[in-house]
C-alpha cells in the first residue's frame, strides 16, 4: 500500500523567499504524484503533477516539484513566496489499480510573513 | 469542460437529524466518484468512492452512507447526525486513468449542534 508523509504541518516564509514544502511517499509500484493547493473554505485545486517523463514538473502560480526516485521524494518549491500563497498544500500518491484511489499527505499550511 | 458542482456550501444541523449533501459532474461520462472528509487538524479521510451507477464502496465505518442514482450524480446521507460527523466534505471526480488526479468540488461545511 501506498502512504504520504508531509513533513511540518506548518511553514512560515517571509513574501519573496524560497519555499519548500516537503513530502515523501510510499509505494511498491512507480507512483503518480499530485500536489494540491487549498484555500480557506474551498476545495482542492490541483498545483502539479508527476506521473511519466521529465522529473521536474512545472505547475500554475510558480510552483514546480521534483521526482526524486532514490530519495522517494516529491517536494514542492517556489522561487520567491507571494501573500497570495498562504494556503494549505497537500501532497497526494496514486499507484494505478483496478480503480483510481488517492492517498492525500496531513497537509501543510503555508504562512507568509509580509 | 467538465465541471463538478457540490452543494449546500454551508450547512448547521442538529444532532439527530437527516444529511443529503448532493454532487454532480457535468461534462463527462462514467466518471469516478468519491466523497472526502476534512476535519479540522487532520487530513483528508476517504469515506465513499463509485466507479460506477449503483457501486458503493465504504472505506470507513461510520454513520454516514452514499449513493449514486444516476451516472453523474453522487449523494452522500445520514439518517441521524452524530457531532461527531461535523467536518468539511468534498467531492471529488476522476477519469479512470490513475495519472489525471482528483477534481474536486468546492465543499460543504457542516457543523452539527
Amino acid at each position: 500500500a501506498q502512504s504520504v508523509t508531509q513533513l511540518g504541518s506548518h511553514v512560515s516564509v517571509s513574501e519573496g523567499a524560497l519555499v519548500l514544502l516537503r513530502c515523501n511517499y510510499s509505494s511498491s509500484v512507480p507512483p503518480y504524484l499530485f500536489w494540491y493547493v487549498q484555500y480557506p473554505n474551498q476545495g482542492l485545486q490541483l498545483l502539479l503533477k508527476y506521473t511519466t517523463g521529465a522529473t521536474l514538473v512545472k505547475g500554475i502560480n510558480g510552483f514546480e516539484a521534483e521526482f526524486k526516485k532514490s530519495e522517494t521524494s516529491f517536494h514542492l518549491t517556489k522561487p520567491s513566496a507571494h501573500m497570495s500563497d498562504a494556503a494549505e498544500y497537500f501532497c497526494a500518491v496514486i499507484v494505478s489499480g483496478g480503480y483510481q484511489k488517492v492517498t492525500f499527505g496531513t497537509g501543510t499550511k503555508l504562512q507568509v510573513i509580509p | 469542460s467538465q465541471t463538478i458542482h457540490q452543494w449546500p456550501a454551508t450547512l448547521v444541523q442538529p444532532v439527530g437529524s437527516p444529511l443529503s449533501l448532493e454532487c454532480t459532474v457535468e461534462g463527462t461520462s462514467n466518471p469516478n466518484l468519491y466523497w472526502y472528509r476534512q476535519a479540522a487538524g487532520r487530513g483528508l479521510q476517504l469515506l465513499f468512492y463509485s466507479v460506477g451507477i449503483g457501486q458503493i464502496s465504504s472505506e470507513v465505518p461510520q454513520n454516514l452512507s452514499a449513493s449514486r442514482p444516476q451516472d453523474r450524480q453522487f449523494i452522500l446521507s445520514s439518517k441521524k447526525l452524530l457531532l461527531s460527523d461535523s467536518g468539511f466534505y468534498l467531492c471529488a471526480w476522476s477519469h479512470g486513468g490513475a495519472n489525471y488526479g482528483y477534481t474536486f468540488g468546492s465543499g460543504t461545511r457542516l457543523t452539527v449542534v
